[in-house]
C-alpha cells in the first residue's frame, strides 16, 4: 500500500483537462509545501512536470499545473494530447520521526 | 547538463548484498544539493530508497532502514547503494537522480535492473 494515494486510472479525450488526486496526510502533503509530480511513459524513466506544489520546470508544457488544498494535491492537463497517455506518480516530502519521500500508487492516464 | 548512468551488477543472489554506483556527468556532485536512489519493481510504483546531501547527510525509507547504505564520493563525481540480505521482494529497476530539494528528483538516470535470483 502506497504512502500516498492516487486514483488507479482516468481517462479524457483530445483537447479536454482531466485532474489527478493525490491524498496524503499532515505529516507529509499537507504540512509541506514539496509535493512534485511525475510523468512515466513505459520504458522510461519519470520525468518531473512539477514540482513544490505548482511550479514547473524550464521545457515543461503549460498545459500542466499543479495545487494543493489540505492534506490533498492535485496535477491539471488541459487540452489533453495523445503524447500525455502516460503514468503519474505524486511524491512529497514526509516528516516523521524521520525525514523522507514517499510516492503515490501512481495513475495511468488514457487519452481516448 | 547533469547526466546520470547507473551500474553494478544485474543479478543478485538471495541473502547477499545489492551495490549499484552512479556516475555524475556534466555536474559537480560537490553542487548537490542531494543525490537519490528510487527503485520500482516490475509492474509496479515508485519507491523511494534514500538520499544523501553534498555534505554527506543521509535520510533512508524507514521501510529499509537498516539493510540499506547510500555514500558519495566527490573524487569520483559519483555515489553509491548498497542495500544487505536481499529478497526476491528486491527486485527492481533501480534509478539514480538529483535531488533538487523538498523531495524533487529533477534529473533521473536510465535505470537499471537488478534481479535477486538463486
Amino acid at each position: 500500500q502506497s504512502a500516498l494515494t492516487q486514483p488507479a486510472s482516468v481517462s479524457g479525450s483530445p483537447g479536454q483537462s482531466i485532474t489527478i488526486s493525490c491524498t496524503g496526510t499532515s505529516s507529509d502533503v499537507g504540512g509541506y509545501n514539496s509535493v512534485s509530480w511525475y510523468q512515466q511513459h513505459p520504458g522510461k524513466a519519470p520525468k518531473v512536470m512539477i514540482y513544490d506544489v505548482t511550479n514547473r520546470p524550464s521545457g515543461v508544457s503549460n498545459r500542466f499545473s499543479g495545487s494543493k488544498s489540505g492534506n490533498t494535491a492535485s496535477l491539471t492537463i488541459s487540452g489533453l494530447q495523445a503524447e500525455d497517455e502516460a503514468d503519474y506518480y505524486c511524491g512529497s516530502y514526509r516528516k516523521t520521526d524521520t525525514s523522507h519521500v514517499v510516492f503515490g500508487g501512481g495513475t495511468k492516464l488514457t487519452v481516448l | 547538463q547533469v547526466q546520470l548512468q547507473e551500474s553494478g551488477p544485474g543479478l543478485v543472489k538471495p541473502s547477499e548484498t545489492l551495490s549499484l554506483t552512479c556516475e555524475v556527468s556534466g555536474y559537480s556532485i560537490n553542487t548537490g544539493p542531494y543525490w537519490a536512489w528510487i527503485r520500482q519493481p516490475p509492474g509496479k510504483g515508485l519507491e523511494w530508497i534514500a538520499s544523501i546531501s553534498r555534505s554527506g547527510s543521509s535520510n533512508y525509507n524507514p521501510s529499509l532502514r537498516g539493510r540499506v547504505t547510500i555514500s558519495l564520493d566527490t573524487s569520483k563525481n559519483h555515489f553509491s547503494l548498497k542495500l544487505n540480505s536481499v529478497t526476491a521482494a528486491d527486485t527492481a529497476v533501480y534509478y539514480c537522480a538529483r535531488d533538487r530539494g523538498g523531495g524533487c528528483s529533477d534529473s533521473w538516470g536510465q535505470g537499471t535492473l537488478v534481479t535477486v535470483s538463486s
